[in-house]
C-alpha cells in the first residue's frame, strides 16, 4: 500500500537559510511521482516541485529542489534563501500508476521563517 | 486566468442538517477532486472525477455523502445528514487528465471551512 511519512511537525529556520523538509514513501509500483504543496494560512494548496521516479535527475524549480534518494525512498524538499513568505504548512504526496492512479498526502510539517 | 473557485469559503451548521459545495474548476481541466482535510492532516480524496465520470470514489462515505459533475465542468458536494465528525476544511482541485504517466499537477481551489455544531 502507498504511505508517505512526514516525521517533522514543525521547523524554524532563519530567513535567507537554507532548510530541508523530510518525506520518505513506500510503494509497489516502480513508476511514481512525488510532489510538493505549500499550504499558507489562506488556505490554498500551491504545487512547488514534482520528481518523476524514472527521472535522473533532482528536480529544481528555482528556490526549490529536492533531493531524491530513491533507494532510501526519500524525497526531501529543499528551500534555499529562506523568506518570510515561506512560512507555511508543506505537504509531500505521491501518485503512482497502480489501479486507480490515486493521489495521498503526507501529514504536513509547518515551517516557520524567522525575521 | 482565474484559479478554482469554491463557495461557501465558511458554513457553520447544526448535526443531522444538510450541507452543500460548490465547486467551479479552472476552464480546460477535465478532471476534477474532492478532497477533505482534518485539522492537522493532509488532505484525503473523496472523490474524483473525470469529466462526468467518477473514476474514484473509494473513500466517499457513501451513506451521507454524495456528488455531481454534470456537464463534466462544475461539482456538487453534499453531506446529509452532517455529523460532527465532518467538521473539516473540504478542498477541491482541478487538473489537466493525465494519460499515463504519473505527473500531474493539481490547482487547489480555497477550500471551505464546515463547522457541525
Amino acid at each position: 500500500a502507498q504511505k508517505i511519512t512526514q516525521t517533522q511537525p514543525g521547523m524554524f529556520v532563519q530567513e535567507k537559510e537554507a532548510v530541508t523538509l523530510d518525506c520518505t514513501y513506500d510503494t509497489s509500483d516502480p513508476s511514481y511521482g512525488l510532489f510538493w504543496y505549500k499550504q499558507p494560512s489562506s488556505g490554498e494548496m500551491i504545487f512547488l516541485i514534482y520528481q518523476g521516479s524514472y527521472d535522473q535527475q533532482n528536480a529544481t524549480e528555482g528556490r526549490y529542489s529536492l533531493n531524491f534518494q530513491k533507494a532510501r525512498k526519500s524525497a526531501n524538499l529543499v528551500i534555499s534563501a529562506s523568506q518570510l513568505g515561506d512560512s507555511a504548512m508543506y505537504f509531500c504526496a505521491m501518485r503512482d500508476t497502480s489501479g486507480t492512479y490515486k493521489y495521498i498526502f503526507g501529514t504536513g510539517t509547518r515551517l516557520k521563517v524567522l525575521a | 486566468e482565474a484559479g478554482v473557485v469554491q463557495s461557501p469559503r465558511y458554513k457553520i451548521i447544526e448535526k443531522k442538517q444538510p450541507v452543500a459545495f460548490w465547486c467551479n474548476p479552472i476552464s480546460g481541466h477535465d478532471t476534477l477532486y474532492w478532497y477533505r482535510q482534518n485539522l492537522g492532516q493532509g488532505p484525503e480524496l473523496l472523490i474524483r472525477y473525470e469529466n462526468e465520470e467518477a473514476v474514484d470514489d473509494s473513500q466517499l462515505p457513501k451513506d451521507r455523502f454524495s456528488a455531481e459533475r454534470l456537464k463534466g465542468v462544475d461539482s456538487t458536494l453534499k453531506i446529509q445528514p452532517a455529523k460532527l465528525e465532518d467538521s473539516a476544511v473540504y478542498l477541491c482541485a482541478s487538473s489537466f487528465r493525465s494519460r499515463g504517466g504519473t505527473y500531474n499537477e493539481q490547482f487547489f481551489g480555497p477550500g471551505t471551512r464546515l463547522t457541525v455544531l
